[in-house]
């Protein structure tokens, strides 16, 4: 079973900074296979891009994946108040598996 | 638009059993795989359980491989998820989802989720 490790736990910027946030996983995994989400408080997990790069519809462009074999990346470009939230990978495995999740918090 | 709503019994003892319930609009129900997920206080996801769109091919995590049955009725345009066995780490909020693609495995509909206490 393949494991997924974020870093940072926890992120804390300010409104119009950038984020960077990682996903690592302990084997390499196809690029198709990596999903990002965004979780808020009391919502259901939002998906946002999916394949490691492809923007889910409904997802600001400010919101960008890349990465490949082991470590992949989102990169939020300029952070709106709304950005702020709990963000998890995913890897679509035997079993699927997600990551721990990163806080993104308010500085 | 897409909504999934859950619906069940919400408190179960240990060794007891619950079942779930989600019922789904606003897509062609029959044209999706559906899965179940947990989400236990201060932790990620986890992957409970799928089933095809044609209701054949069923998956289930490890953890409760042997306990929980998925199923689906295209006639009510539901999932159900019935939890056998309970286990007091079967404590969580569960949720069912719409899985987009799953030869990629995203899951892009969430439903709010049901929180199950296992007590």
């Amino acid at each position: 079973e393949i494991g997924l490790m974020q870093s940072p736990g926890t992120l804390s910027l300010s409104p119009g900074e950038r984020a960077t946030l990682s996903c690592r996983a302990s084997q390499s995994i196809p690029d198709s296979y990596l999903v990002w989400y965004q979780h808020k408080p009391g919502q259901p997990p939002r998906l946002l891009i999916y394949g490691t790069s492809t923007r889910a519809s409904g997802t600001p462009d400010r919101f960008s994946g890349s990465g490949s074999g082991t470590d992949f990346t989102l990169t939020i470009s300029r952070l709106e108040p709304e950005d702020f939230a709990v963000y998890y990978c995913q890897h679509f495995g035997s079993p699927y598996t997600f990551g721990p999740g990163t806080k993104l918090e308010i500085k | 638009q897409v909504q999934l709503v859950e619906s069940g019994g919400a408190l179960g003892k240990p060794g007891g059993s619950l079942r779930l319930s989600c019922a789904a609009s606003g897509f062609t129900f029959n044209d999706y795989y559906l899965s179940w997920l947990r989400q236990a206080p201060g932790k990620g996801p986890e992957w409970v359980a799928d089933i095809s769109s044609s209701g054949y091919v069923r998956s289930y995590a490890d953890s409760v491989k042997g306990r929980f049955t998925i199923s689906r009725d295209s006639d009510k345009r539901s999932v159900d998820l019935h939890m056998n066995g309970l286990r007091v780490e079967d404590t969580a909020r569960y949720f069912c989802a719409r899985l987009r693609n799953p030869g990629r495995g995203d899951f892009d509909y969430w439903g709010q989720g049901i929180l199950v206490t296992v007590s």
